[in-house]
């Protein structure tokens, strides 16, 4: 049984430039989650994908952030135009889940580390 | 709005000795869960025990146990017998209830990081 994965590990960038991360849920798992987390901080809630429609997004979630799940399954997080405010733990967990979500527990993948220079 | 207040920065116990990390969370729904997750130095989140708000018993997993008490708004944790491997992040969260229109994300406190010594 493997766990949440989530591709790089570490990224580093220089201000403006784009970056994209990839997460790979666990097998048959619905639902996915994109949270941010900044040094010494718990994780903010980025948004939120069931299946493949994107149900939810946080005001953190600025215009040059979007997120995909085109099959339900992998899910990519792209920032544009990176800036040093950027820098931060991107951590994606999923969970499996009918109906309206109740008490699926959320499991997270290591995160990619993101340094904008 | 709901918000999650984990007092202790920092938190030292000795090898085999049990630790209370405490959690504090404010809201007015009367439905809600509750969750502690580790995060050791690599980074992932690792989920350890959750409780619901309406349940009637305290969660226990293992050397895990959430002492929950509803109206004092509290549900800290206790880890019994400590390894050193237990030295780490601890988070303690919340989910709303499903007709809050936000379910699915969880709100996190700010962390207690523990240091087991030998």
């Amino acid at each position: 049984d493997t766990g949440v994965s989530q591709d790089p590990r570490h990224k580093i960038t220089k201000r403006g430039q784009n970056v994209t991360f990839r997460c790979d849920p666990i097998s048959e798992h619905n639902r996915l989650y994109w949270y941010r987390q900044t040094l010494g901080q718990g994780p903010e809630f980025l948004t939120y994908f069931q299946n493949e429609a994107q149900l939810e997004k946080s005001r953190l979630l600025s215009d040059r952030f979007s997120a995909e799940r085109p099959k339900g399954s992998f899910s990519t997080l792209e920032i544009q135009r990176t800036e040093q405010g950027d820098s931060a733990m991107y951590l994606c967990a999923s969970s499996y889940g009918r109906g309206p979500p109740s008490t699926d527990t959320q499991y997270f993948g290591p995160g990619t580390r993101l340094t904008v220079l | 709005a709901q918000k999650i207040t984990q007092t202790q920065p920092g938190m030292f116990v000795q090898e085999k000795e049990a630790v209370t990390l405490d959690c504090t969370y404010d809201t007015s729904d009367q439905s809600y869960g509750l969750f502690w997750y580790k995060q050791p130095s690599s980074g992932e989140m690792i989920f350890l025990i959750y409780q619901g708000s309406y349940d009637e018993q305290n969660a226990t997993e293992g050397r895990y146990s959430l002492n929950f008490q509803k109206a004092r708004k509290s549900a800290n944790l206790v880890i019994s017998a400590s390894q050193l491997g237990d030295s780490a992040m601890y988070f303690c969260a919340m989910r709303r209830p499903i007709s809050s229109g936000s379910a699915r994300q969880l709100t996190f406190g700010s962390g207690t990081q523990l240091t087991v010594l030998p």
